[in-house]
């Protein structure tokens, strides 16, 4: 039963558009939240994080929303830029600082 | 600065067979782990180090061993590799067990079990 879940596999968006990845979760008790990039044949990057105490946090182009109430959180990426083809995964700490993985998202950015 | 290295980068294996699989970071960092990569799966923890001497299981360690003589390497091991050990795995560090902003992951080995 996977505990991080990203519904959609892919995404395909228009250069200058906006990029919205999803990531639902189940378990209550995860208190910190993780956006990774990869690129293929290169391992995954640290892109942008939020703590549970939080709702919104932004950096650059990036801004991950958190909704604790429907345990919900989204990436918005604006303007979408084609270097920003590449799968995103979404992460969940709970207690003990292992994180749990969402199935990834692969973005497409479009010229 | 190399990072973290991995080797091979794709390897192929009959069931049964044994490998190695290495990793290395540059970094000084004393918390390294190990991940693989399932279509649709996302990453999942296998093994993790503290520090050299200190290891413990992750979420999928069955079929895995792994030991941390030196800060550097961190091995993973597959004493009798199954076709539902092909995956992508993943090696990574950082200063702690915490550090999940400053986590380095390497490349990246494809592994392919017939």
């Amino acid at each position: 039963d996977q505990q991080v879940k990203q519904n959609s596999p892919s995404l395909s968006v228009q250069e200058g558009r906006i990029s919205i990845l999803n990531c639902d979760y189940t378990n209550s008790m995860f208190d910190y939240f993780l956006w990774y990039k990869k690129y293929p044949a290169e391992g995954p990057t640290f892109l942008i994080s939020i703590s549970s105490i939080k709702d919104k946090n932004e950096d650059g182009r990036f801004t991950v929303f958190l909704n604790k109430s429907a345990k919900h959180l989204s990436l918005h990426i604006v303007p979408s830029q084609p270097g920003d083809s590449a799968v995103y995964f979404c992460a969940a700490k709970a207690a003990g600082n292992k994180l749990t993985f969402g199935g990834g998202t692969r973005v497409l950015v479009k010229p | 600065n190399a990072g973290v290295t991995q080797t091979p980068k794709f390897q192929v294996l009959k069931t049964g067979q044994s490998m190695t699989l290495q990793c290395a970071q540059d970094m000084n960092h004393e918390y390294m782990s190990w991940y693989r990569q399932d279509p649709g799966m996302g990453l999942r923890l296998i093994h993790y180090s503290v520090g050299a001497g200190i290891t413990d299981q992750g979420e999928v360690p069955n079929g895995y061993n792994v030991s941390r003589s030196t800060t550097e390497d961190f091995p993973l091991r597959l004493l009798s590799a199954a076709p539902s050990q092909t995956s992508v795995y993943f090696c990574a560090s950082s200063y702690s067990s915490s550090g999940y902003e400053t986590q380095y992951f390497g490349p990246g080995t494809r592994l392919l079990v017939l």
